[in-house]
């Protein structure tokens, strides 16, 4: 399966721990995106990168929250000190970067928070 | 204002019936649009690319209007498979933080049998 893979698929974690989320995208797509989506709500954009870049990190908390897509390896995005308000599903996408290109979404990893 | 605008439904039909989305967006920039899929609690999935001409893929037939800043989504002959969210997606000019991708919050529907 060539497709975008996020693990894991599900994260429990109690408050106060950290959460890491893996990414990788599809093959030869340089730039992924991650989401967040609360439930019964739709998707909120958090970051956008491509491979030892942010693009753009609008949507990322100011505090507790990084991501990083390194040279070689998944994308990460990292929550410190979890709260109960962090559990979501978070989706990452991934796209070729060139204008006018889809994006494909890996399958999410639910995030909760006890 | 938003960046992209759906109504967010129930759109409850029932099978057969013909169904229309509608979808603004505020950024006169944007480049390319989409329409994506997304049953509940699963990831969202690509359904098509909104092209310029307009375009179809069986059922389904999406419409560009960049005057109004509107997109569209048709769905003929509604299935009960069809029952889903349909988000509307937008993309700014390549390159840079305006490449991102931005959702609207998405339409339910619902297909009654």
């Amino acid at each position: 399966n060539a497709g975008v893979m996020q693990n894991p698929r599900h994260l429990v974690r109690r408050r106060g721990q950290e959460a890491r989320l893996r990414c990788s995208p599809m093959k030869g797509h340089s730039h992924v995106y991650w989401y967040r989506q609360l439930p019964e709500e739709g998707l909120k954009f958090m970051v956008y990168l491509q491979k030892e870049n942010i693009i753009d990190e609008s949507g990322m908390p100011k505090e507790r929250f990084s991501a990083e897509f390194p040279k070689e390896g998944p994308s990460i995005l990292r929550i410190q000190q979890v709260v109960r308000g962090d559990s979501a599903a978070y989706f990452c996408a991934s796209s070729s970067g060139q204008g006018g290109t889809e994006a494909f979404f890996g399958q999410g990893t639910r995030l909760t928070v006890v | 204002r938003k960046e992209v605008e759906q109504d967010p439904g129930p759109f409850n039909v029932p099978e057969g019936a013909t169904v229309a989305f509608n979808c603004t967006y505020s950024n006169s920039a944007s480049q390319s649009f989409f329409w994506y899929r997304q049953d509940c609690r699963k990831e969202p999935k690509l359904l098509m690319s909104v092209y310029s001409s307009g375009n179809e893929d069986g059922r389904f037939t999406a419409q560009l209007n960049r005057a109004s800043q509107y997109i569209s989504l048709l769905i003929r002959d509604s299935k009960l498979s069809d029952s889903a969210t349909y988000l509307c997606v937008v993309r700014g000019r390549g390159g840079g933080a305006t490449n991102k991708l931005i959702f609207g919050t998405g339409t339910l529907l619902a297909v009654q049998p």
